[in-house]
């Protein structure tokens, strides 16, 4: 138990559903992150926002769209996907943003694209 | 962009037996972390190496940063099953946000 949970831990959608991944950490950090892990690629980084705030989008399609109401809270909306968006999501928060502090990731949540 | 590559890919070995894997970049880390992956979990970090020649233990587990710092390797003694898992090395310094991840080596310690 890491402090950071996610839900659901799984989901499967069709490509014109609407869905939402939530995390919520528990540890009192500011920075929270979202990263794509995909069968043969190495993890990926999405979106960072620190104090609420979005400093990083690594280039995301817009079908994902982040929202962050507050410190301890992160969701990942998803919309119209493709199949090659089926992967593992996984969230992460640190004490402050900068990547010398450590990650406290989330278990994730499986995505299915049918 | 800096690429970090790690080797082996996939390792099978007994219990009991010791092992290394590696992490090289293509550039200088200032700073570099290593995770373990458990099925169905996210990454946990192990350590974090800055200082070039560096060596941190952990138990049975042995990192090295190299005096260039432009590689890592970690060593495990006497592998048990409970080390199986997904090990990834990440870029932890630079002013930016956010990681940068290898792919992994995926370690399967067979009792």
């Amino acid at each position: 138990e890491t402090g950071v949970t996610q839900t659901p831990r799984h989901l499967v959608m069709g490509m014109t559903n609407k869905k939402s991944l939530k995390c919520e950490q528990h540890l009192g950090h500011n920075a929270m992150y979202w990263y794509k892990q995909s069968a043969k690629k190495p993890l990926e980084l999405m979106f960072v926002y620190n104090f609420k705030e979005q400093t990083e989008n690594n280039s995301v399609p817009s079908r994902f769209s982040p929202e962050c109401p507050n410190s301890s809270h992160l969701f990942l909306h998803l919309h119209t996907l493709q199949p090659e968006d089926s992967a593992l999501y996984l969230c992460a928060s640190s004490p402050f943003g900068g990547r010398r502090h450590e990650q406290y990731f989330g278990p994730g949540t499986r995505l299915t694209v049918t | 962009t800096q690429l970090l590559e790690q080797s082996p890919q996939f390792l099978s070995i007994q219990e009991g037996e010791n092992l290394t894997v590696y992490c090289n970049s293509s550039s200088v880390f200032s700073s570099l972390q290593w995770y373990r992956q458990e099925p169905g979990e996210g990454p946990v970090l192990l350590v974090t190496v800055v200082t070039g020649g560096e060596v941190k233990k952990l138990k049975r587990l042995t990192f090295q940063f190299g005096d260039a710092r432009k590689d890592s390797s970690l060593h495990i003694t006497a592998a048990q099953p409970g080390d199986t898992g997904l090990y990834l090395c990440a870029d932890s310094g630079g002013g930016a946000d956010g990681l940068t991840f290898g792919k992994g080596t995926h370690l399967i310690i067979q009792p």
